[in-house]
């Protein structure tokens, strides 16, 4: 596609149960990166890749999170246990490193934990 | 750590008119990247201009232009001749010269009216 993926573009789960956010980055971009937006909040590093290249986890809030980019294309990220603190919307963004900073954000998947 | 500040959660401006939004940052590199992006009510992030430090002179793109004060660690945008799609929650952004992540500041929300 032309812009960055993400689905699903909302997501209710209850306390406890696990979730999955897909990203679909810019065909070529290597850079992928994940950030949380909470309600009238700026956005929060959570992680990035690029490339082959080790995963800046720095950003992850807890050990519940995790994520992965596999064929250094598509990325997930998974909560584990959601808690209602989890709810907020996830962005995925993708970029060329050549560009710096020039970050391609998709609409963001929606998360509401009850 | 670097930090970003906008102190401005909420603007407005009639349309046609000129709004400045502010945002401070607190760093101790000499060379660095800075950005503002727009967040429209659809969700989706686009970037609007980029400054780099190293560079005198302020960035402009078409009616938005910057401000950028070094020694203050001041990146102000301007919008000149405002319109209605403008309206957005506007994002100030800090990214070091060799880091892999941008820093946002919380936001303000700037809205137009006719």
């Amino acid at each position: 596609g032309a812009g960055v993926s993400q689905s699903p573009s909302n997501k209710v789960t209850e306390k406890g149960k696990d979730v999955e956010l897909r990203c679909d980055p810019i065909s070529g971009h290597t850079a992928l990166y994940w950030y949380r937006q909470s309600l009238g909040q700026g956005l929060e590093f959570l992680i990035y890749f690029q490339g082959n290249s080790a995963p800046d986890k720095s950003g992850l809030p807890s050990d519940r999170f995790s994520a992965e980019r596999t064929g250094g294309s598509v990325s997930t990220l998974t909560i584990q246990r959601t808690q209602q603190e989890d709810s907020a919307v996830y962005l995925c963004a993708s970029s060329l490193v050549s560009v710096r900073g020039e970050l391609f954000f998709g609409e963001g998947s929606r998360l509401t934990v009850l | 750590a670097q930090t970003v500040t906008q102190s401005q959660p909420e603007m407005s401006v009639q349309e046609a008119e000129t709004v400045t939004l502010s945002c401070t940052y607190d760093t101790s590199e000499n060379n660095y990247y800075l950005f503002w992006y727009k967040q429209p009510p659809s969700r989706q992030m686009i970037l609007v201009i980029r400054q780099e430090a190293y560079k005198q002179q302020n960035a402009t793109e078409n009616r938005f232009s910057v401000n950028f004060q070094k020694a203050a660690k001041s990146f102000s945008l301007k919008i000149s001749d405002s319109q209605l799609g403008d309206t957005a929650m506007y994002f100030c952004a800090f990214m070091k010269e060799y880091g892999n992540k941008l820093v946002f500041g919380a936001g303000t929300i700037l809205r137009v009216k006719s």
